[in-house]
């Protein structure tokens, strides 16, 4: 299946600092990303679905200043966390979609977060 | 609007023995269904998917799994489970239409082979 890479695997910041998360589709072009968050022994929750060269759209209850997405182009996505506090501790998943009905979603690894 | 139920939190297994794994969806109009798997710390890995055609859908690593529309179900199954089948799995569900629908998840369901 096609792939996509998450950088980083896993991060540790302090309190008040800013985190990139990068997500790329490395054999496909993905029109459309998405970024979940999931907390332990927990399904994935969607964050935001973001198309190339558009802003974001956030799902209910995320904070679109406090998530700042970027997909600047067909192949990369980026989610950065600003101002991060422990709360904002989890693991970040990006996924990517192309085009074609029924197109199958891909995910990258994930990214483990932890703010102290 | 979507929704994906796994009723079981967790399913034991002996190795060899057959498994399934349950899902029942709720969408408008005919789904997408997508069958993913999710070892410790890692993201998810595509198993199958059903878009049309034949209603049973043969997937990764021996996995497959059937569509019935009457009883929006798409359970996953093995005719014979390996201790390296322990892991998360997740159900999803997207609605045929057009624009940038995401993905819905089950809970997932743990799954645990025996030796």
């Amino acid at each position: 299946g096609a792939v996509v890479s998450q950088h980083p695997s896993r991060v540790i910041c302090k309190s008040g600092t800013s985190v990139k998360i990068e997500c790329r589709s490395l054999d496909f072009q993905a029109t459309t990303m998405f970024w979940y968050r999931q907390f332990p022994k927990q399904s994935l929750m969607l964050m935001a679905t973001s198309n190339e060269g558009s802003k974001a759209t956030y799902e209910q209850g995320v904070e679109k200043d406090k998530f700042l997405i970027n997909h600047a182009s067909l192949t990369l996505s980026t989610l950065t966390v600003t101002s991060a506090h422990p709360e904002d501790s989890s693991f970040y998943i990006c996924s990517a979609r192309g085009t074609s009905p029924g197109e199958t979603q891909y995910f990258g690894p994930g990214t483990r977060l932890l703010v102290l | 609007a979507q929704s994906v139920a796994q009723p079981e939190d967790q399913v034991n297994v002996a190795e060899g023995n057959p498994l399934t794994v349950k899902c029942t969806y709720s969408v408008s109009g005919n789904p997408y269904l997508f069958w993913y798997v999710q070892y410790p710390n890692r993201g998810l890995q595509f198993l199958l998917k059903y878009i049309t055609g034949d209603n049973l859908v043969k997937g990764s690593y021996g996995f497959e799994a059937e569509f019935n529309k009457s009883q929006t179900s798409f359970h996953l199954k093995k005719p014979s489970a390996l201790v390296s089948d322990s892991a998360l799995y997740f159900c999803a569900v997207r609605a045929r239409i057009s624009g940038n629908t995401p993905l819905v998840f089950g809970k997932g369901t743990r799954l645990s082979v025996i030796a």
